[in-house]
């Protein structure tokens, strides 16, 4: 059975600093792995997605890396900003079957001004 | 293009009362996911259908809950006799095919009295 762990549970920084945020996953059988930014009370936004067969994905400050056979990816923030606080929630999409969606509990960040 | 839609935002009902969900899919999305956020807890997958069809409920409780995508309008989700414990954000997600990126609407909020 496919557990996705994400640590720490919370973190708080401020304003200005590089952060990166954790997650592991117990079957290295997957799709892909996707992070999602999720605001309180709201929806789940996309932020990067890789492919099993890739190493990472870039998209402006972000920077997620995956290394499936240790079962690790993380999300790395560049120079954060109080806009980025969030709740970032990591996903895997498993193989075989309903290729459904198993998440981590997430990492809700604090960024100080 | 409209994202997946989802109706109502928000919904109260009380304990024995039945709550229908509804989810749009993007335009030409034929794969329809539902995931359960419960407090302090990670999205869980609930079903995967297609048009008419349910491919994976393994995470739909056994009583109560059922779902459905008919050929024409939307997913609906169907728990009848709400609990206290059902209170929780409902999310319908949905892709093109079966492998393709999943996108998330905002989802149900259930509150039951």
């Amino acid at each position: 059975k496919q557990e996705v762990t994400q640590i720490p549970a919370a973190l708080s920084v401020p304003e200005g600093e590089n952060l990166v945020l954790n997650c592991s996953f117990t079957d290295s059988a997957i799709y892909n792995l996707q992070w999602f930014r999720q605001d309180p009370g709201k929806g789940l936004t996309s932020l990067l997605l890789i492919q099993s067969s890739q190493r990472e994905q870039t998209s402006g400050r972000l920077n997620a890396s995956l290394d499936k056979s240790s079962g690790r990816s993380t999300l790395y923030i560049a120079a954060s900003q109080p806009g980025d606080s969030a709740t970032y929630l990591c996903a895997v999409r498993v193989q075989g079957g309903s290729e459904k969606l198993v998440f981590g509990k997430g990492t809700k960040l604090t960024v100080n001004p | 293009n409209a994202g997946v839609m989802q109706n109502p935002r928000h919904l109260v009902r009380r304990r024995g009362q039945e709550a229908r969900l509804r989810c749009s899919p993007m335009k030409g999305h034929s794969h329809v996911y539902w995931y359960r956020q419960l407090p302090e807890e990670g999205l869980k997958f609930m079903v995967y259908l297609q048009k008419e069809n349910i491919i994976d409920e393994s995470g739909m409780p056994k009583e109560r809950f059922s779902a459905e995508f008919p050929k024409e309008g939307p997913s609906i989700l169907r728990i009848q006799q709400v609990v206290r414990g059902d209170s929780a954000a409902y999310f319908c997600a949905s892709s093109r095919a079966r492998v393709e990126t999943q996108y998330f609407g905002p989802g149900t909020r259930l509150l039951v009295l």
